[in-house]
């Protein structure tokens, strides 16, 4: 099955400040990956998602990118903010499946 | 339209008993999912449902864990003679079918279970 490997675990960042998560899958047939947030003790949600007919994907201060040659992905995110603290997941999932496989997730602090 | 509901939200158990956890997915979705997730392990899928029947429980320990989604009422997750190793925060999820389905998963609050 699906393998999804997502670094860091943790990432402190200044106000202002870019942060980059890295997400790699080991199926090649995936074709969609979904970034999620979640605040402390609240629901994970959707923040920008990316299929596999496209490059980049860009959304105000979020941004992701996605190389399926190499078969990783990333979020970036400019101008941090402390609201941006939270755990950001990755997943991956082929055309074939309604089941997205999830990184372990990053814990980004964003110190003011 | 109100979201993915859980609950409960909190759940204390002793170790031998039963957790049930519920979930009621979004209005017109009928696709529910449960992750588990433990500190620093992020999400791992248990089980994905549809009215009455199982789709993919590969996630599913294969003792003392059990979930249903009936033709009527919540989709429950049934933890029997709960150890304290089943101590987590359990995500229930939904999506809708069809057309409709653009891949994005809808996560209710979570039921945090605490095993004593």
């Amino acid at each position: 099955g699906e393998n999804v490997e997502q670094h860091p675990s943790t990432l402190s960042v200044q106000e202002g400040d870019s942060a980059v998560i890295k997400c790699t899958y080991s199926d090649s047939a995936s074709n969609y990956f979904p970034w999620y947030k979640q605040e402390l003790g609240k629901r994970p949600q959707l923040i920008i998602d990316i299929r596999s007919n496209v490059g980049e994907k860009k959304d105000q201060r979020i941004a992701v990118t996605l190389n399926k040659t190499a078969k990783h992905f990333s979020l970036h995110i400019t101008e941090t903010q402390p609201e941006d603290s939270a755990v950001y997941f990755c997943a991956a999932k082929t055309g074939g499946s309604y089941i997205p496989t999830f990184g372990r997730g990053t814990s980004l602090i964003v110190h003011p | 339209n109100a979201g993915v509901m859980q609950n409960p939200r909190h759940l204390v158990r002793r170790r031998g008993q039963e957790a049930r956890l519920r979930c009621s997915p979004m209005k017109g979705h009928s696709h529910v999912y449960w992750y588990r997730q433990l500190p620093e392990e992020g999400l791992k899928f248990m089980v994905y449902l549809q009215k009455e029947n199982i789709i993919d429980e590969s996630g599913m320990p294969k003792e003392r864990f059990s979930a249903e989604f009936p033709k009527e009422g919540p989709s429950i997750l049934r933890i029997q003679q709960v150890v304290r190793g089943d101590s987590a925060a359990y995500f229930c999820a939904s999506s809708p079918m069809g057309q409709g389905n653009t891949g994005e998963l809808f996560f209710g609050e979570g039921s945090r279970l605490t095993v004593l």
